[in-house]
């Protein structure tokens, strides 16, 4: 596709299980972005992706989130033993990368835990 | 960390009326985008600014960039309803740093 595209759209867990969201960013585009939206609220920074370069997990929000790329392309977030505080859309955004580059998002994975 | 402070959170205008949200990091960037999101929608570029003191316009839009690279503001003009959404600027440090966004704007138009 020309776009961004996450899967799932939405994801309904119960408390303690994990969940694995995908990313498959525009072809050729070497950054990527992952945040976390909750309602109402701003962009949360997780995770930074620039081509081969170590990728940014500074604004992981604790061990059980964790995520991977490969090479420059899908990318896969994994929250494990999910808690109540971890609702929130998701997204996912890639960039042509470099000095300059506009984010082009994907529409997100809404995630509901129980 | 970078950190960039986006002001007011929620403005209520009445349609007609001008709005402006302005935005302000901590370091001095190399360059801001602004994007806007639709209620239920994703972020979407508007636009980015590079140079120190840049003004862009798009039609009623006006985007300016401080001249210390470390401030933003987008202002509109004659709101229309079209314009509802929250809008969120996002900075760029020096290096391989990633974007940070500001918390956004809420723009409600009252018609």
């Amino acid at each position: 596709g020309a776009g961004v595209s996450q899967s799932p759209s939405n994801k309904v867990t119960e408390k303690g299980k994990d969940v694995e969201l995908r990313c498959d960013p525009i072809s050729g585009h070497t950054a990527l972005y992952w945040y976390r939206q909750r309602l109402g609220q701003g962009l949360e920074f997780l995770i930074y992706f620039q081509g081969n370069s170590a990728p940014d997990k500074s604004g992981l929000p604790s061990d059980r989130f964790s995520a991977e790329r490969t090479g420059e392309s899908v990318s896969t977030l994994t929250i494990q033993r999910t808690q109540q505080e971890d609702s929130a859309v998701y997204l996912c955004a890639s960039s042509p990368g470099g000095y300059t580059g506009e984010l082009f998002f994907g529409e997100g994975s809404r995630l509901t835990v129980l | 960390g970078q950190q960039v402070m986006q002001i007011p959170q929620y403005q209520h205008v009445q349609e007609g009326e001008d709005f402006t949200t302005y935005c302000n990091s901590s370091t001095t960037l190399s360059n801001i985008q602004w994007y806007k999101q639709r209620p239920g929608g994703h972020p979407v570029f508007l636009i980015q600014l590079v140079k120190s003191g840049e003004v862009k316009k798009q039609k009623r839009l006006t985007f300016q960039f401080g001249e210390a690279k470390k401030n933003s503001s987008l202002h509109i003009t004659a709101t229309q309803t079209t314009d509802v959404g929250t809008y969120f600027c996002a900075g760029k440090g020096g290096g391989a740093d990633g974007l940070t966004f500001g918390k956004g704007t809420h723009l409600i138009i009252q018609p």
